[in-house]
């Protein structure tokens, strides 16, 4: 099972909009809406964001959402803050394995 | 408050066998999965496998054949053993709370994770 690919780097200015992809297979992101985002910090462990897609857990601020059209998952934050800037995960759940992607390093400018 | 606590040696030889263990507090583990996930320093996060209450497992494919996970309710622990490691196992290792199921609706996403714990293969 291959890592789902996502860009090594994005950024953006504070208040500006960025989104961070995650391309899959049939087999993966696209034969299940079960694609989930972390967020992690260095030296912290990886907080969920966004779960089944789309939906954000109790607690995680509105900036975050996610989307999937056929094999790529996105990730969406807006209005950008400092606090932003951190290392983003995609995962993509199947019946037999969970796959994650490589990792997006995003730099608040 | 849910918490995970991952326990276990910090160093394991090369050819042995690292084992860890993970206490679930603040809820019961009987209702949900549980997975393990590692990462190497300055690498991305590999998920290892999920072990469900009744006692059934999915691994990784490419970890598989090294691969054991468990489960004590009594203790409210999920444990990990992955044998003949080598220096390439070195990683956090984390343990986190998987697919939760609630009224007939099931939830994907690993809400839940321990702070880690390091290991070394040396």
């Amino acid at each position: 099972q291959s890592a789902l690919t996502q860009p090594a780097s994005v950024s953006g200015s504070p208040g500006q909009s960025i989104t961070i992809s995650c391309t899959g297979t049939s087999s993966d992101v696209g034969g299940y809406n079960y694609v989930s985002w972390y967020q992690q910090h260095p030296g912290k462990a990886p907080k969920l964001v966004i779960f089944d897609v789309s939906n954000r857990p109790s607690g995680v601020s509105n900036r975050f959402s996610g989307s999937k059209s056929g094999n790529t998952a996105s990730l969406t934050i807006s209005g950008l803050q400092a606090e932003d800037e951190a290392d983003y995960y995609c995962c993509s759940y199947t019946t037999t394995t969970t796959v994650f992607g490589g990792g997006t390093k995003l730099t608040v400018l | 408050q849910v918490q995970l606590q991952e326990s276990g040696p910090g160093l394991v030889k090369p050819s042995e066998t690292l084992s860890l263990t993970c206490t679930v507090s603040g809820a019961s583990i009987n209702n949900y999965f549980w997975s393990w996930i590692r990462q190497p320093a300055g690498k991305g996060l590999e998920w290892i496998g999920r072990i469900y209450i009744s006692g059934g497992t999915n691994y990784s494919p490419s970890l598989k054949s090294r691969v054991t996970m468990s489960v004590d309710t009594s203790r409210n622990q999920f444990s990990l053993r992955l044998t003949s490691v080598i220096a390439a196992d070195t990683a956090v290792y984390y343990c986190a709370r998987d697919v939760r199921c609630d009224s007939g609706n099931c939830y994907y996403g690993l809400d839940i994770w321990g702070q880690g714990t390091m290991v070394t293969v040396s």
